[in-house]
């Protein structure tokens, strides 16, 4: 089974902090995934990534940065926290490029900005 | 623009009965489906998918899908509802013409009462 692993289920930080959030995958997946979820909002794109060092914006990446040096592994930087950044981040994996598997998600992290 | 609507933010049914969880979406072109659900504190786990042929699509769990191309829908449903089936329910879609997007519904919570 696919394993995508996120390094924190709870976070609290502070406004103004750089906030990094981690996710691994072990199945040599080449795309990776970072969204936030917020009730009634579903899930957002902030970016992705189909390659080592490439990575392409999603619907909101505001606020938001990415780097990916290793294929297993995808950060999502949070340059300087805010507030109306307090959510749920779920990263996930997928197979291939623009093909029809489905995507394996983390169990997500938890966190607030205060 | 791709688009995918659940008009429906809860469903609640009793144990035993069948369910059903709506899903309409826009894309480009043919689609590829997907429903995902997500139990509290939790990533999304994949339950079923469409690519092309048969419009009923069976996936884990017991639950199964009716792709309807006239109407454009991707309804979810069960035969027989389990308590255990209560979580948040996400439709998804991305065009199978290439590239890395997949749209996610804002989602259905289903309570299903003993």
């Amino acid at each position: 089974d696919v394993k995508v692993t996120q390094s924190s289920r709870y976070l609290v930080k502070r406004t103004g902090e750089k906030v990094f959030l981690e996710c691994v995958q072990d199945m040599d997946h080449e795309n990776m995934f970072w969204y936030r979820q917020d009730p009634g909002l579903g899930l957002r794109l902030i970016y992705f990534s189909y390659d080592v060092k490439m990575k392409e914006k999603g619907d909101i990446p505001e606020g938001y940065s990415v780097s990916r040096e290793k294929k297993e592994r995808f950060s999502l930087i949070l340059e300087s926290a805010s507030t109306n950044q307090t959510s749920m981040y779920l990263c996930a994996s997928s197979l291939g490029t623009g093909d029809s598997q489905p995507q394996h998600f983390g169990d997500g992290t938890r966190l607030s900005i205060l | 623009a791709q688009s995918v609507a659940q008009p429906e933010d809860q469903v609640n049914v009793a144990e035993g009965n069948p369910l059903t969880v709506k899903c309409t979406y826009s894309v480009s072109g043919n689609p590829y489906l997907f429903w995902y659900v997500q139990y509290p504190n939790r990533g999304l786990q994949f339950l079923l998918k469409y690519i092309t042929g048969d419009n009923l699509v069976k996936g884990s769990y017991g639950f199964e899908a009716e792709f309807n191309k006239s109407q454009t829908s991707f309804h979810l449903k069960k035969p027989s509802a389990l308590v255990s089936d209560s979580a948040l329910y996400f439709c998804a879609v991305r065009q199978n013409t290439g590239g890395f997007k997949t749209i996610f519904g804002a989602g259905t919570r289903l309570f299903v009462k003993a």
